[in-house]
């Protein structure tokens, strides 16, 4: 099975400024990486799907990048309501489990 | 409006049964599948478990397999997660989530269901 890990774990920053956050399977695998924004006391929201593809109604401050075992989140340019936590999500075809890395807290400085 | 809509909170005893739902509406429900995805208090997302509704095909994550029953009801559009028999470690919220398979990604999330398992 797959194990997706996000790093860091928490990350401080200011609003305005570019935050960057990672995703590393534990072997290539295909484009098939989803990234979500869960804030506090609501579902998960789908931000970007196929590594790069921006979700129905997401800004365009959110970018994903990547391929093989390595995937970022980008918001270029952090707004107030973007400091949530954040996951990553992986399924190789369907048939496959679905994996979800551990998340990545961003909070404000 | 397309949604999914789950039942609401549970307050049960250890070793009680129980059956939550997800109710789709908006889109055609047999021609998604559907997930299952808990949520332990303060902690990240876990992938439960995943059905077709149009056949009830379904799969378990192996973490969960037999731990946790999954299915559906394409006439009334809902999918089920049940327990035979409940332990402390299940009080989690528990999201079900719409899957669509060309970009395997959950697309659209019910709002959750807290069950809280307690003596």
């Amino acid at each position: 099975e797959i194990v997706l890990t996000q790093s860091p774990a928490t990350l401080s920053l200011s609003p305005g400024e570019r935050a960057t956050l990672s995703c590393r399977a534990s072997q290539s695998v295909s484009s098939y990486l989803a990234w979500y924004q869960q804030k506090p006391g609501q579902a998960p929201r789908l931000l970007i799907y196929d590594g790069s593809s921006r979700a129905t109604g997401i800004p365009d401050r959110f970018s994903g990048s990547g391929s093989g075992t390595d995937f970022s989140l980008i918001i270029s340019s952090l707004e107030p309501e973007d400091f949530a936590v954040y996951y990553c999500q992986h399924r190789n075809n369907w048939r496959d489990p679905i994996t979800f890395g551990q998340g990545t807290r961003l909070e404000i400085k | 409006e397309v949604q999914l809509v789950q039942s609401g909170a549970e307050v049960k005893k250890p070793g009680e049964s129980l059956k939550i739902s997800c109710q789709g509406s908006g889109y055609t429900f047999t021609k998604y599948w559907i997930g299952w995805v808990r949520q332990m208090p303060g902690k990240g997302l876990e992938w439960m478990g995943i059905i077709y509704p149009s056949d009830s095909d379904t799969y378990y994550s192996p973490s969960f397999q037999g731990q946790v029953t999954i299915s559906a009801d394409k006439s009334t559009n809902t999918a089920y997660m049940q327990w035979s028999s409940l332990k402390a470690s299940d009080t989690a919220i528990y999201y079900c989530a719409r899957h669509v398979v060309v970009t395997a990604a959950f697309d659209l999330w019910g709002q959750g269901t807290l069950v809280t398992v307690s003596s």
